[in-house]
């Protein structure tokens, strides 16, 4: 099945730095998805993206669609202790069993205030 | 609005013990999913329901059987648990496939299997 490799497993960084993180595919989606977990509490939708080369917003997130709808990233700029989570790449097909979201495995985020 | 509740939110079983757990969304969605979450592997699909009556199998159904009797509920069962059913275990529910701004998550369950 279609599996989505997500960099890095998780970051270590100071309140204010900027973060990056990225997600690829072999094969790919129509859309990509971005959801934060914090702990004890189940995911939470951050970003969607429709079209390849969208680049999408919300307050300092920032994710972008690859053109070869093979991959997306994440940015997150001047980080807060609140950022603390499990960021998680998603990616979705339509159609049948390929409509389900398919997960990365999680950017683990640490910030130090 | 309660979204999507999970019961319980913690349990622990013995090896060969069975159990059911609950998902309830008072959001008149159609879909309905359960997930299970263990370190290192993200999220994986075990079981999803596109509607009243129907289930179907995702990525790691093994072990597990589903129900969807009523449109807001989708039951999770596990008939004989084993140790390497200890995960954490979350709902989630969407209004129809494709709605991925609307695919709304429940506070998970946590089961431990000893």
């Amino acid at each position: 099945g279609q599996q989505l490799n997500q960099s890095p497993q998780s970051m270590f960084i100071q309140e204010g730095e900027d973060v990056s993180m990225n997600c690829t595919s072999s094969s790919i989606f129509n859309t990509w998805l971005w959801y934060k977990q914090e702990p004890g509490e189940g995911p939470v939708l951050l970003i969607a993206l429709y079209k390849a080369g969208e680049l999408t917003s919300n307050g300092r997130l920032t994710a972008q669609f690859g053109i070869t709808r093979k991959d997306s990233f994440l940015n997150i700029s001047a980080s807060i202790p609140s950022d603390v989570g499990i960021y998680f790449c998603a990616g979705q097909n339509y159609g049948g069993s390929q409509g389900n979201l398919i997960f990365g495995k999680g950017t683990k985020l640490s910030v130090k205030p | 609005n309660a979204g999507v509740t999970q019961t319980p939110k913690f349990r622990v079983l013995k090896t060969g013990q069975s159990m059911t757990l609950l998902c309830a969304q008072d959001m008149n969605h159609e879909y309905m999913y359960w997930y299970r979450q263990d370190p290192g592997m993200g999220l994986r699909l075990i079981h999803y329901s596109v509607g009243e009556g129907t289930t179907a199998k995702g990525e790691v159904p093994d072990g597990y059987n589903v129900s969807r009797l009523k449109k807001q509920n989708f039951l999770l069962g596990l008939e004989s648990a084993a140790p390497s059913q200890t995960s954490v275990y979350f709902c989630a529910s969407s209004p129809r496939q494709g709605a991925v701004d609307g695919y709304t998550f429940g506070s998970g369950t946590r089961l431990t299997v000893v």
